[in-house]
């Protein structure tokens, strides 16, 4: 089955700096990946997915690219804020199985003002 | 909408007892799912419903984990007995199968600790 590895665990920034997280995935048939973000005592939310035709999507501040290639996808935040503080989870699955999510074991992000 | 609705929000109980958790998924969405989230294990699918009907349980870690939906709008996750090692956070989510996104709505979830 899909295994997803996913680093760092957490990463500290200062506002206004970027961030990456990195996630690496096994199975070379999973071409959703979808990004959540989870802030503390909330459920996950979907902030951006990418599928396997495209290898960037932008959404204002984020961003996220995939390589396919190299069983490789990342999220890039730009001009990070305090609000961006959360838990971040990226995930993958094939399309037609999209129900079968398998998540990362997540990056606490901090911004720090 | 409200969202997905989650109950109870905080569960403390006693190793043994009986714990169920239940579910109010977005109306219209034909998708139900139980995660289970610890920090050592991350998000864990358990069980996942379609129109009502499970799909796939293989994530279930046990017969003492059920889960049902009587109806589309409800679903019940029970342990029974409860051990220590089920503290966890449970979340609930949903999903419409005809949408392009895929995406999965949670509820805040069900905190809970078997002492």
């Amino acid at each position: 089955g899909e295994n997803v590895e996913q680093h760092p665990s957490t990463l500290s920034v200062q506002e206004g700096d970027s961030a990456v997280i990195k996630c690496t995935y096994s199975d070379s048939a999973s071409n959703y990946f979808p990004w959540y973000k989870q802030e503390l005592g909330k459920g996950p939310q979907l902030i951006i997915d990418i599928r396997s035709n495209v290898g960037e999507k932008k959404d204002q501040r984020i961003a996220v690219t995939l390589n396919k290639t190299a069983k490789h996808f990342s999220l890039h935040i730009t001009e990070t804020q305090p609000e961006d503080s959360a838990v971040y989870f990226c995930a993958a699955s094939r399309d037609t199985g999209f129900q079968k999510l398998v998540f990362g074991t997540g990056t606490r992000l901090l911004v720090s003002p | 909408d409200a969202g997905v609705i989650q109950s109870p929000r905080h569960e403390v109980t006693e190793m043994g007892q009986e714990v169920t958790l239940r579910c109010k998924p977005i109306s219209g969405h034909d998708y139900l799912f139980w995660y289970r989230q610890t920090m050592m294990r991350g998000l864990e699918l358990l069980i996942y419903f379609n129109n009502n009907v499970p799909i796939d349980d293989s994530g279930m870690p046990e017969d003492r984990f059920s889960a049902k939906m009587p109806n589309a709008s409800f679903s019940t996750l029970k342990i029974q007995p409860s051990e220590p090692r089920d503290s966890a956070v449970y979340f609930c989510a949903s999903s419409l199968g005809s949408s392009n996104t895929g995406e999965l709505f949670f509820g805040e979830g069900s905190r809970l600790t078997v002492l």
